[in-house]
Order: structure tokens, then C-alpha cells, then sequence
């Protein structure tokens, strides 16, 4: 199975500053099958990013995604109070469909 | 907007059987795939198994053997079986979509999710 590790684990930022979130792949992921999550305590994941750069329905433009073949990332470019919260990377390029250990953006 | 609700039994002992149904509204159902995702706690997210509206399935081989996914279309649900739990299996379990058929083709997207529902397994 294809294991995605993220980093950093815990990324300490401020408001109004720039996240940048990795996530490297042991296989390279057929056609950027990737997604990108956002949890928060007690809530189910919400998809923020699909297909790698792909953004949901409804997810601020701040929010973007990018990488191909084993390194994909996940850029806020301005913090609000409200996106610290733990991310996890999926893939779906091939079964089983496998996540991330996730990071957790916190603040400063 | 497509909605998910959840439910089956939470406490279960060793040994017993794990069974979710979970309840799909304002969508077409049969335009989409469907998954099961556990989070055990304090954990990340792990892949159960998917199927579709014909049933046709598609399990994590780390589970296969104790696990079954159906479907029932007349009610627009589908339901999860792990048998023989153990405390291994305590977890958040979440119903979701998986893929949709959208312009002629079949795509992936995770995009709509169940509330969870917290399944402890323990003597």
C-alpha cells in the first residue's frame, strides 16, 4: 500500500501568516489522486482540496494545493482563527485508499 | 445538498459483531460511490472498504476478512459488518461518499460526510 507521511507534525504560526503543509508518498500517485482534509476536534474531516489542486465547493481561496507524482502540498496563505485545526492527505490513486498521520497547525 | 446520518450499536464485547447503517438523502444515490473511514482515538483515518449503488465492493486487505459493506437502494443506505472486534476496533466510524458520476465518467470525491459515530469495544 502507498504510505503518505506528512510534516512537519505540529506547525506552530500566527494569524495572518503563511502555512505551507507537506505530504510525501512511498509510490508516486496516479493522475494526483490526492486530497487534502481539515479536522477539528469532534467534527468529521471536511475536504478543503481534490485531485491534488482541485478545491471543494465553498473552501476559501486561500486555501490551494499542488505537487504530483510523490510530493504534494497544501498552502494557506493567510491564516484566520478559524483553519487551525489538524490536516490529513489522502490518496485515491490506488486501493487501499491511504491517509496521512496528520499535521496539526496550531497557534502561536 | 446530499446529507449522511449514522447509526448502529456504540458498546460492544470482544468477539461480538460491529454494525453501522448509514442513511443517504438529497442526492441520487446511485450517482455515487460509498465508504466506510474509522479514526481510532487520538489516531488518523483509516480506509474501511467502498461499494456502489449494484454492489459491487472494494475492501482495505487489512480488514477483508472480517468485514462486509451492502447496500439497499429502496432506502438509500448502506451498511457496514466487522465481525469478531476487538478492542483494536474501537474507533469514530464515518460514513462518506467516495466517488460521483458527473459528466459521463465516474470521479473520486470524499466530498460528503456522516456525523460519526463512536463504536467502543471493551469487556
Amino acid at each position: 500500500e502507498i504510505v503518505l507521511t506528512q510534516s512537519p507534525a505540529t506547525l506552530s504560526l500566527s494569524p495572518g501568516e503563511r502555512a505551507t503543509l507537506s505530504c510525501g508518498a512511498s509510490q508516486s500517485i496516479s493522475s494526483s489522486y490526492l486530497a487534502w482534509y481539515q479536522q477539528k476536534p469532534g467534527l468529521a474531516p471536511r475536504l478543503l482540496i481534490y485531485d491534488a489542486s482541485s478545491r471543494a465547493t465553498g473552501i476559501p481561496d486561500r486555501f490551494s494545493g499542488s505537487g504530483s507524482g510523490t510530493d504534494f502540498t497544501l498552502t494557506i496563505s493567510r491564516l484566520e482563527p478559524e483553519d487551525f485545526a489538524v490536516y490529513y492527505c489522502q490518496q485515491y490513486g490506488r486501493s487501499p485508499y491511504t491517509f496521512g498521520q496528520g499535521t496539526k497547525l496550531e497557534i502561536k | 445538498q446530499v446529507q449522511l446520518q449514522h447509526w448502529g450499536a456504540g458498546l460492544l464485547n470482544p468477539s461480538e459483531t460491529l454494525s453501522l447503517t448509514c442513511e443517504v438523502s438529497g442526492g441520487s444515490f446511485s450517482a455515487y460511490y460509498w465508504t466506510w473511514i474509522r479514526q481510532p482515538p487520538g489516531k488518523g483515518l483509516e480506509w474501511i472498504g467502498e461499494i456502489n449503488h449494484s454492489g459491487a465492493t472494494n475492501y482495505n486487505p487489512s480488514l477483508k476478512s472480517r468485514v462486509t459493506i451492502s447496500v439497499d437502494t429502496s432506502k438509500n443506505q448502506f451498511s457496514l459488518k466487522l465481525t469478531s472486534v476487538t478492542a483494536a476496533d474501537t474507533a469514530v466510524y464515518y460514513c462518506a461518499s467516495a466517488r460521483r458520476y458527473t459528466d459521463g465518467e465516474w470521479n473520486y470525491f470524499f466530498g460528503y460526510w456522516g456525523q460519526g459515530t463512536q463504536v467502543t469495544v471493551s469487556s
